[in-house]
């Protein structure tokens, strides 16, 4: 059983980036994709990225090009979700979630809560 | 990108009863692959149904999905009160990935 477990929520000022970890365990880490999807308050669910760290590839969405990066460290087996100049618009609860490598998100981590504000 | 639009947007219902919610796709979803969540308030999303119809492990059977192209279906046939939640419709089948923006199903 894949088990997904995120970092803790983070208060940021604008401008500023926020990295959240994702830790997972119950499978071989370089064999799944993990996606990053984020949920504004009130709000649906936004795909951000993945990441195949079996290839080293990342896909960006285009709405976050050049604001992202998704890394990742196989010794850990934690994935990272770095997103930088930050805006009040931000603010929202980012997951990750193991991806089939289509976008089919079987399981997922608990959420992390980052709220921009001045 | 393909946009998915989701009906009704609230749905108020009594335990017992059949739930019908739809899914419309802006093109047609490749091989079907269209899947359902269900999110529950302060808690993650979680996998339904993939491939239009098929249920995830552990999901009861009285989860349905069908449909194909444009048009899919969620049906729940008998509510029971654990299902009252959000559910959202997403479209895998080309990138990126994309999400309706949710049914609530309410207890009426």
């Amino acid at each position: 059983q894949v088990q997904l477990v995120q970092s803790g929520a983070e208060m940021k000022k604008p401008g500023s980036s926020v990295k959240v970890s994702c830790k997972a365990s119950g499978a071989t880490f370089s064999s799944y994709t993990l996606s990053w999807v984020r949920q504004a308050p009130g709000q649906g669910l936004e795909w951000m990225g993945r990441l195949i760290p079996m290839l080293g590839t990342v896909n960006y969405a285009q709405t976050f090009q050049g604001r992202l990066t998704i890394t990742a460290d196989e010794s850990t087996s934690t994935a990272y979700m770095d997103l930088s100049s930050l805006r009040s618009e931000d603010t929202a609860v980012y997951y990750c979630a193991r991806d089939s490598g289509v976008g089919l998100f079987d399981f997922w981590g608990q959420g992390t809560l980052v709220t921009v504000s001045s | 990108e393909i946009v998915l639009t989701q009906s009704p947007g609230t749905l108020s219902l009594s335990p017992g009863e059949r739930a019908t919610l739809s899914c419309r796709a802006s093109q047609s979803v490749s091989s079907s692959n269209l899947a359902w969540y269900q999110q529950k308030p302060g808690q993650a999303p979680r996998l339904f149904i993939y491939g239009a119809s098929s249920r995830a492990t552990g999901i009861p059977d009285r989860f349905g999905g069908s449909g194909s192209g444009t048009d899919f279906t969620l049906t729940i046939s008998r509510l029971e009160p654990e299902d009252f939640a959000v559910y959202y419709c997403q479209q895998y089948g080309s990138s990126p990935p994309t999400f309706g923006p949710g049914t609530k199903v309410d207890i009426k």
